[in-house]
């Protein structure tokens, strides 16, 4: 099935614990990013990636780090998470993206807390 | 870059009217406006989009329209059903970024 994945669904940390949520996907697609969802901000991009070892920032950057060694996967890092990173993240993928008009993919989503 | 708008941020309506979201754009150079769903506690799916070379798109239920002059799309929902509650997110494109910027979501409930 084609599909998008990320690992853990939920989790609770505390402050300066870093983490790392996986996200995989299964469809050879060249795009990935990121998002965060907050109540009343919709979804906004942390990062994305055109394609392996191609990442760069999105709207809110900041306190995030991502990879792309390999095509079918994208992990976020968050290195020193604190509490304004308590968030539902996904992460999503398309074809070509960039300026491709496609139907992007998300993951089930991650929700965080940060303590 | 681009800007989204959208309104309203929450909407209910009777079972079996009509629901109409909108939002607004600010680059005029933009050729792509997704619409995705976001069912409670699930991911936001794609459901209709429309490029800007037509003005109107259906698919059953749900029709999309674009104005490029006054740079806005609507989504409209009609005969609504309970199982069109869901939170709904407009898109466009930011062409010198090469991402989607998404409108902030509009909360709709269908009232039985």
């Amino acid at each position: 099935e084609a599909q998008v994945t990320q690992n853990p669904r939920y989790l609770i940390t505390v402050t300066g614990k870093k983490l790392t949520v996986t996200c995989s996907q299964n469809m050879n697609h060249e795009y990935m990013s990121w998002y965060r969802q907050d109540p009343g901000l919709g979804l906004r991009q942390i990062y994305y990636s055109m394609n392996v070892e191609v990442t760069d920032k999105g709207d809110v950057p900041e306190g995030y780090k991502v990879s792309r060694k390999e095509k079918r996967n994208f992990p976020l890092i968050l290195e020193s998470p604190s509490p304004n990173q308590t968030s539902l993240y996904f992460c999503a993928s398309s074809l070509l993206g960039g300026l491709y008009q496609e139907t992007q993919y998300f993951g089930p989503g991650t929700r965080l807390l940060v303590l | 870059g681009e800007n989204v708008e959208q309104h309203p941020s929450t909407l209910s309506v009777q079972e079996g009217d009509s629901a109409v979201i909108k939002c607004t754009y600010s680059d005029s150079a933009s050729n792509y406006f997704p619409w995705y769903k976001q069912e409670l506690g699930k991911r936001p799916q794609l459901i209709i989009d429309i490029r800007s070379n037509v003005g109107e798109k259906k698919d059953q239920r749900i029709a999309v329209t674009l104005n490029k002059t006054a740079k806005h799309f609507s989504l409209h929902i009609t005969e609504t059903q309970p199982e069109d509650s869901a939170v709904y997110f407009c898109a466009a494109p930011d062409l010198g970024a090469q991402k989607l910027v998404f409108g902030q979501g509009t909360r709709l409930t269908i009232n039985p």
